[in-house]
């Protein structure tokens, strides 16, 4: 079936370093996705979305990048920081409601 | 604050009991969603409204499920006969209507059952 996936469970970084975090999804149609940020005890929170006619979108720290010929995302943090640790899903809202199973990324002060 | 709001955050129920979360949306979102999410796991999608239409269902969503928004304003999800593997966070979003807008979540009711 379709799907949307991360490469990696977990993600350590040391404080100030760039963070990425990676996302396959299956379905060619595919055309809206966004990633959210989780903390722990809260609901997802929007950070940042891409369509499908863009390869690139940046927001403060971050940049989105889409791949649409492999079907891969990528979310990258700048400058990473404690408050970042929180684990990141990527959903493919477009035409499905798909999250993946979140890549939980721990900031290493 | 004009954020999803959720009702309760917490509910411990016995099995066999009936529970019904609240979701009061963003005021201007004609979009509604329900989504489970369990322990390590991504949100799962289970139901979404068009003002009040009931739009599409998940699988997921058994007969003991069930889903209202009857003035297209807030929603209840209610669960009857609770078994406990429905131990779980249940998530609400909203957003605005048409094509690819994104979903604004609310911090979710946990449901533990004993």
């Amino acid at each position: 079936g379709e799907s949307v996936g991360l490469h990696l469970p977990t993600l350590s970084v040391q404080e100030g370093d760039n963070s990425i975090i990676n996302c396959a999804y299956s379905n060619s149609a595919s055309d809206y996705f966004i990633w959210y940020k989780q903390e722990s005890g809260k609901g997802p929170q929007f950070i940042i979305d891409i369509r499908s006619n863009m390869d690139k979108r940046q927001g403060q720290r971050v940049t989105v990048l889409l791949n649409k010929t492999v079907k891969h995302l990528s979310l990258q943090i700048a400058a990473t920081q404690p408050g970042d640790s929180a684990v990141y899903f990527c959903a493919d809202v477009g035409n499905q409601f798909y999250f993946g199973t979140g890549t939980s990324l721990t900031v290493i002060p | 604050d004009t954020g999803v709001s959720q009702d309760p955050r917490h509910k411990i129920t016995k099995r066999g009991q009936n529970v019904t979360f609240r979701c009061d949306p963003i005021s201007e979102h004609n979009r509604l969603y329900w989504y489970r999410q369990t322990l390590g796991q991504g949100p799962e999608f289970l139901t979404y409204f068009q003002n009040e239409a009931q739009l599409e269902k998940s699988r997921l969503l058994s007969d003991r499920f069930s889903a209202e928004r009857p003035k297209g304003s807030f929603s209840t999800l209610e669960i009857q006969r609770t078994e406990q593997g429905d131990s779980a966070m249940y998530l609400c979003a909203s957003s605005l209507d048409g094509g690819n807008q994104p979903q604004h979540f609310g911090d979710g009711t946990r449901l533990s059952i004993l």
